[in-house]
């Protein structure tokens, strides 16, 4: 198996425009977390996913901020309108289950200007 | 104002030497812990995990220290190379939260 796949791997957009994240999780997992990671506030879980369905977005930051699992195989993470604050490392992590430990992706560095 | 970084605590050891990173967890009622390393430009891996019935948990050159009575964990590096520098985050998972949170992590420098 490649593990997590997570692209792009860089993305660099202007203000204001739609950024689309997109993931693969390793093939029989059951739960999928898109993580943030800045120097401010460290590693934050935004949203998981159990069996494809949203269990806890209480981690995302606004309505700009939007997540998708249309089937067991992807997931995106759609920012619209971008703004300069959402500059960050995003990670897709997978695990089988909840409680085990997550694979993470290579991550996407998005940098708005 | 001016924007200020997480300071991550720094452990700097010698090539050979054993390391210990700690970390204080937030949640009493946390019953899985896990420790991953985070190396530059790559997504954090899985180095061990442990369960809140046991105290104890060895790996390959690492071991997991539990310490429920004040919300303690640490990570023991035996003989550490230079390929384990990196940042080590320790992870608590809370129970019916469906949550792992992560902390600030502590960042390991090797020197050869």
């Amino acid at each position: 198996d490649a593990g997590v796949i997570q692209s792009p791997r860089h993305e660099v957009t202007e203000m204001g425009q739609e950024v689309t994240l997109r993931c693969k999780p390793i093939s029989g997992h059951n739960s999928l977390f898109w993580y943030r990671q800045t120097m401010m506030r460290g590693l934050e879980l935004l949203i998981y996913f159990n069996n494809n369905v949203p269990i806890d977005d209480s981690g995302m930051p606004e309505d700009r901020f939007s997540a998708k699992m249309p089937n067991a195989s992807f997931s995106t993470l759609k920012i619209q309108p971008s703004e300069p604050r959402d500059s960050a490392v995003y990670f897709c992590a997978s695990s089988f289950k909840v409680d085990t430990e997550a694979f993470f992706g290579q991550g996407t560095r998005l940098t708005v200007v | 104002g001016e924007n200020v970084g997480l300071h991550l605590p720094t452990l700097s050891v010698q090539e050979g030497d054993n390391s210990i990173i700690n970390c204080a967890y937030s949640n009493s009622a946390s019953d899985y812990f896990i420790w991953y390393k985070q190396e530059s430009g790559k997504g954090p891996q899985f180095i061990i995990d442990i369960r809140s019935n046991m105290d104890k948990r060895q790996g390959q050159r690492v071991t997991v220290l539990l310490n429920k009575t004040v919300k303690h964990l640490s990570l023991q590096i035996a003989a550490t190379q230079p390929g384990d520098s990196a940042v080590y985050f320790c992870a608590e998972f809370i129970t019916g939260g469906f949550k792992t949170i992560f902390g600030a992590g502590t960042r390991l420098f090797v020197k050869a």
